[in-house]
């Protein structure tokens, strides 16, 4: 079946760090991917739209600065947290969807997530 | 803008009794409905979903899940509840963007505890 791979799985870093979260699709092409957050004990959040060759859909509230997305292959989409602070600790979770089987309604196929911890 | 609601935060089942989980959509046409599954510290595995035909959906691990239109309900059932269901399990809403959903609408989750 369709993999998504997100890497790292956990990163802990420093106020003010920027960090960079990788989102795969192994065996299949993406020319979309998703970005969304998970707050503790919270449902998941939309953040943005990755478009493979174009700029990112942002929903209303997130910040593009702040947030940045970078969708260069059909098989890799990175977020980048920016000079980030303890209120972005959060589980980022990515999903792609197969765009040779989109004609026969393919969900999205979701990565393990990745826990950013800012101390 | 599209919503769904999820209104037991947590239910409490024995094993092998039935299963029943609530969901209920907001959205101006024909949605795309999915449920998926948590477990703690992991991502989402899917369990099942609907986009058109038949309104019964059978999915992964013996779930099946219901579209009722006039309801607009999309209740996940499982006659038999195994320990190992226990999980988070969040009912999500798509819009069909012309062949799959776009980025989806998730309810607040159901937490699932068995009880031995």
């Amino acid at each position: 079946g369709a993999v998504v791979s997100q890497h790292p799985s956990r990163v802990i870093c420093k106020s003010g760090t920027s960090v960079k979260i990788e989102c795969r699709s192994l065996d299949f092409q993406a020319t979309t991917m998703f970005w969304y957050r998970q707050f503790p004990k919270k449902s998941l959040m939309l953040m943005a739209t990755s478009n493979e060759g174009s700029k990112a859909t942002y929903e209303q509230g997130v910040e593009k600065d702040k947030f940045l997305i970078n969708h260069a292959s059909l098989t890799l989409s990175t977020l980048t947290v920016t000079s980030a602070h303890p209120e972005d600790s959060s589980f980022y979770i990515c999903s792609a969807r197969d765009i040779l089987r989109a004609g026969s309604n393919q969900p999205q196929h979701f990565g393990d997530g990745t826990r950013l911890s800012i101390l | 803008a599209q919503s769904v609601t999820q209104p037991d935060i947590h239910i409490t089942v024995s094993e092998g009794a039935s299963l029943e989980l609530r969901c209920n959509y907001s959205y101006g046409a024909t949605p795309y409905l999915f449920w998926y599954v948590q477990s703690p510290g992991q991502g989402l595995q899917l369990l099942l979903k609907y986009f058109s035909g038949d309104t019964l959906v059978q999915g992964i691990k013996g779930f099946e899940a219901e579209f009722k239109r006039s309801q607009s309900s999309f209740n996940l059932r499982k006659p038999s509840v195994h320990w190992s269901d226990a999980a988070e399990y969040f009912c999500a809403v798509g819009a069909n963007s012309g062949g799959g959903a776009d980025g989806l609408t998730f309810g607040k989750g159901t937490h699932l505890i068995i009880q031995p």
